[in-house]
């Protein structure tokens, strides 16, 4: 059975620092990843997705992929009280049409 | 454009009742997906959609549960005899395609209580 697994936190960072998210897999086969955000009340939304090795920037946001270790983050410069949120992490196989989401871990950015 | 829209956002019953949630994808998407969330969980996976073909029911969880499509397009829930442990919140998401690196997009999901 694939597994994506994250620490549910709380992840409690200070403004202006750098958050980092872990997420772990264990289907070597996969090959695409994906960061939704997920407010309280709210549904997910897609931050970044990454397929190759090594980072990927988007602006405050970066992911990070080592398939090798089969993990993937998600660094978060410079956070925001507004960062604050639940991250998910999902991870799909090649050919696949259904990504496996982990529970997500809780970000909390205190001012 | 419009993204994905869900209807009703919020929805009440009584257990035994029947209930319709319903989803208008992205115009153009082929892929639906059903999901469902309970408080403090992750997302579970109930149906894909390719078109009007569901290929994968493999987590809707009993045979309360079906769902279809119809023109492509528009997709409905709908779950049978409801029981209180069916309270959550259902969220469905549209794709281009489908496929690997494909991005989900999702609706506000309809808040499901089963008293």
């Amino acid at each position: 059975q694939k597994e994506v697994e994250q620490n549910s936190g709380p992840l409690s960072v200070p403004e202006g620092a750098i958050a980092s998210l872990n997420c772990t897999y264990s289907d070597r086969g996969s090959q695409s990843f994906f960061w939704y955000r997920q407010y309280s009340g709210k549904s997910p939304e897609l931050i970044m997705f990454i397929y190759s090795n090594g980072d990927k920037e988007d602006g405050r946001f970066t992911a990070q992929l080592n398939k090798a270790s089969q993990y993937v983050s998600l660094l978060i410069r410079d956070s925001q009280p507004s960062d604050s949120a639940t991250y998910l992490c999902a991870v799909t196989s090649g050919g696949s049409y259904i990504p496996t989401f982990g529970r997500g871990t809780s970000l909390i950015v205190h001012p | 454009g419009a993204g994905v829209s869900q209807s009703p956002s919020n929805k009440v019953t009584e257990k035994g009742k029947d209930v319709e949630l319903r989803c208008d994808p992205i115009s153009g998407h082929t892929a639906l997906y059903w999901y469902r969330q309970s408080l403090g969980q992750g997302l579970e996976f109930l149906i894909y959609f390719q078109g009007n073909s569901a290929p994968d029911k493999s987590g809707l969880p009993s045979d309360r549960f079906s769902a279809e499509r119809t023109g492509g397009s528009v997709s409905t829930l709908t779950i049978q005899r409801t029981q209180q442990e069916d309270s959550a919140v259902y969220l469905c998401a549209s794709s281009l395609i489908g496929q690997g690196a494909d991005t989900q997009y999702f609706g506000p999901g309809t808040r499901l209580t089963v008293l």
